[in-house]
Parts: C-alpha cells; structure tokens; sequence
C-alpha cells in the first residue's frame, strides 16, 4: 500500500512566477507510478504529469514537470510561468503501474494572485 | 485521449430514496473502475474497486449494502446509494485505468441528500 503526503494546505504564488508543490510517498512496491491531477472547483479530475519509478529522467508536460527524488521519495510539481487558470486544488496521487488504483494525498490549494 | 464519462453531475434526493450514479468509458473497455467519495476540500477516498463481470471489493469501513456496485459491461460500472441520508451528501467520481497506466476520471456526481 502507499501513503502520499502533502504538507502544505495552500500555496501562494504570483502570475509568471513559477510554484514548487510538495509531495512525498511511502510505498514498499518495487514498480509504481507517481501523478499530479488539477481539480478547478467543478471537481473535474485533470491529469497533469506521471513519473514512473523506473523513468531514468523527471516527466515534464508544458509548463509542468516533476522533480522525482528517488532517494528522498520525493515527488514535487513544478509549475512555471504560473497563470490565473492554474488556481485549483492540486491532488499528488501513487499507485501500483499495473492497476491504476491511487492513493491520493490531502491537496494543496494553489492561488494565483494577479 | 481516454474518456470517461460520469452521470448525473449533480443529484438532490429525498432522505430514504436511493439514487443511481453511471460511469462509463466511452473509447474503450475498463475490466476494472474505481469509485471515490470526496468531502468538500478533502482527499479523494477510495470506496471500493468495480469488477466487470464479479463483485465489487470494497474499502475498509465502506458498508455494502449502502453503496451498491454494479459493472455489469465492459464499458459500465454504477453505485447506487440506497436509502439515502444526508450524512451520504457528497462528491461521488469514478476513474478507470487504461493501458497506459493513467487512470481517467469521470466528472464527478455531486449528491445532495435533503
């Protein structure tokens, strides 16, 4: 089973700049998957970025990517050149690679101040 | 990409009916979908795994008989929550994993029970 761990409850950030949101995970699996989704206040689930445990380099997606610390069992969102749609709640979710069932971690509300 | 489709959105109940939430995957089959509850501004958790063709298995402290699964196609899974009760009230969102490992979500049934 894992456990996904996000600390912080909100983030600010100001437009353009770029926002590091925390996450880190505790699993015994030798394989698993590691994804952020965005969930905007209709509750619809976006899928953001997915790093493979065995992905030699960190995922990036656009104005995404993920800081995959193996050793740290770290996996940070990375969001650069923040924009006012990106105010949400982020979720940091882990899940066996094979199956698709996730654990998700608490959230982290993101706010973009123009 | 993958899509999954989740109806009604919104639902408001009379205390003691039950209501009936549809998850489907549009382009392609899902032997296995996953049911989420979520509490406003909180984790989604995990209810209980739907099983094409077999029962559903169902998370810790999740009562069966309240929330019924059904995946009676490849392409179909339901809950149905029965005798409804306001502390049921909440947001309701089905995912199912596809081939590539990412797990696509439905756009959630918000559940008022009055």
């Amino acid at each position: 089973a894992q456990k996904i761990t996000q600390t912080q409850p909100g983030m600010f950030v100001q437009e353009k700049e770029a926002v590091t949101l925390d996450c880190t995970y505790d699993t015994s699996d030798p394989s698993y998957g590691l994804f952020w989704y965005k969930q905007p206040s209709s509750g619809e689930m976006i899928f953001l970025i997915y790093q493979g445990s065995y992905d030699q380099q960190n995922a990036t997606e656009g104005r995404y990517s993920l800081n995959f610390q193996k050793a740290r069992k770290s996996a940070n969102l990375v969001i650069s050149a923040s924009q006012l749609g990106d105010s949400a709640m982020y979720f940091c979710a882990g899940g066996d690679t094979s199956y698709g069932k996730l654990t998700f971690g608490q959230g982290t509300i993101l706010t973009v101040h123009p | 990409g993958a899509v999954v489709s989740q109806h009604p959105s919104r639902v408001i109940c009379k205390s003691g009916t039950s209501v009936k939430i549809e998850c489907r995957s549009l382009d392609f089959q899902a032997t296995t979908m996953f049911w989420y509850r979520q509490f406003p501004k909180k984790s989604l958790m995990l209810m209980a795994t739907s099983n094409e063709g077999s029962k559903a298995t169902y998370e810790q402290g999740v009562e069966k008989d309240k929330f019924l699964i059904n995946h009676a196609s490849l392409t179909l899974s339901t809950l149905t929550v029965t005798s409804a009760h306001p502390e049921d009230s909440s947001f309701y969102i089905c995912s199912a994993p596809t081939a590539n490992t990412e797990a696509f979500f439905g756009q959630g049934t918000r559940l008022t029970v009055v």
